[in-house]
């Protein structure tokens, strides 16, 4: 079975610092794993995904992650935090079959002061 | 371009009151609709998904129902509400074969049962 842990559930920091978001994944398989991010009062949108191309797999607005079989790790990373990175981040992976069965973490609250 | 409508956004309803939640799509034929759930302070839960026209599938055992009588149309049911019911419901579409990142989600209906 497929399952994905967010390790922090509330992470904050200051506007123009680095910004990680942990993630663990586990999979019987290759899996494809992905980070959304939710906006207050907005929908959910596709930072970046890794489908066992690059290991390294840059999205928008700066995030990249970096997924490590070793450590069955996707993090999420972005060198220097803006305001409006302010949100709520999942880390997803996908279920065999169906592409449209995602699982979801609990998600990550990324909080930038200013 | 592919839309989704939800409505309402946002629904307050006592426990033991019925609830439909409807979900239609445009720009796109023959997708597979999912029905998803975010209870307060988790991710998201997959509930219903359909590959077409009276096809349902149930991913967890709750007091609700899914229906789909046309083939853009999605509606989330339920006869009693109860207060576990509360949550933000997510309606998504993905093409047949099409890969996980191109699943497109609507807005959302925060739904309050008190």
């Amino acid at each position: 079975a497929q399952s994905v842990t967010q390790l922090d559930s509330h992470v904050s920091v200051s506007e123009g610092t680095p910004v990680l978001l942990r993630c663990n994944y586990s999979s019987s398989y290759s899996p494809s794993l992905f980070w959304y991010v939710q906006h207050p009062n907005k929908g959910l949108q596709l930072l970046l995904k890794y489908t066992s191309a690059a290991t390294l797999v840059k999205g928008i607005n700066g995030f990249e992650a970096e997924f490590k079989k070793s450590e069955t790790s996707f993090h999420l990373t972005k060198p220097s935090a803006h305001m409006s990175d302010a949100a709520e981040y999942f880390c997803v992976v996908t279920r065999s079959g169906n592409t449209g069965k995602l699982i979801f973490g609990q998600g990550t609250t990324l909080q930038v002061k200013p | 371009s592919q839309t989704i409508h939800q409505w309402p956004a946002t629904l307050v309803q006592p426990v033991g009151s019925p609830l439909s939640l409807e979900c239609t799509v445009e720009g796109t034929s023959n997708p597979n609709l999912y029905w998803y759930r975010q209870a307060a302070g988790r991710g998201l839960q997959l509930l219903f998904y359909s590959v077409g026209i009276g096809q349902i599938s149930s991913e967890v055992p709750q007091n609700l129902s899914a229906s789909r009588p046309q083939d853009r149309q999605f509606i989330l049911s339920s006869k009693k509400l109860l207060l576990s019911d509360s949550g933000f419901y997510l309606c998504a579409s993905l093409l047949p074969a099409a890969s996980p990142e191109k699943l497109f989600f609507g807005s959302g209906t925060q739904l309050s049962v008190l």
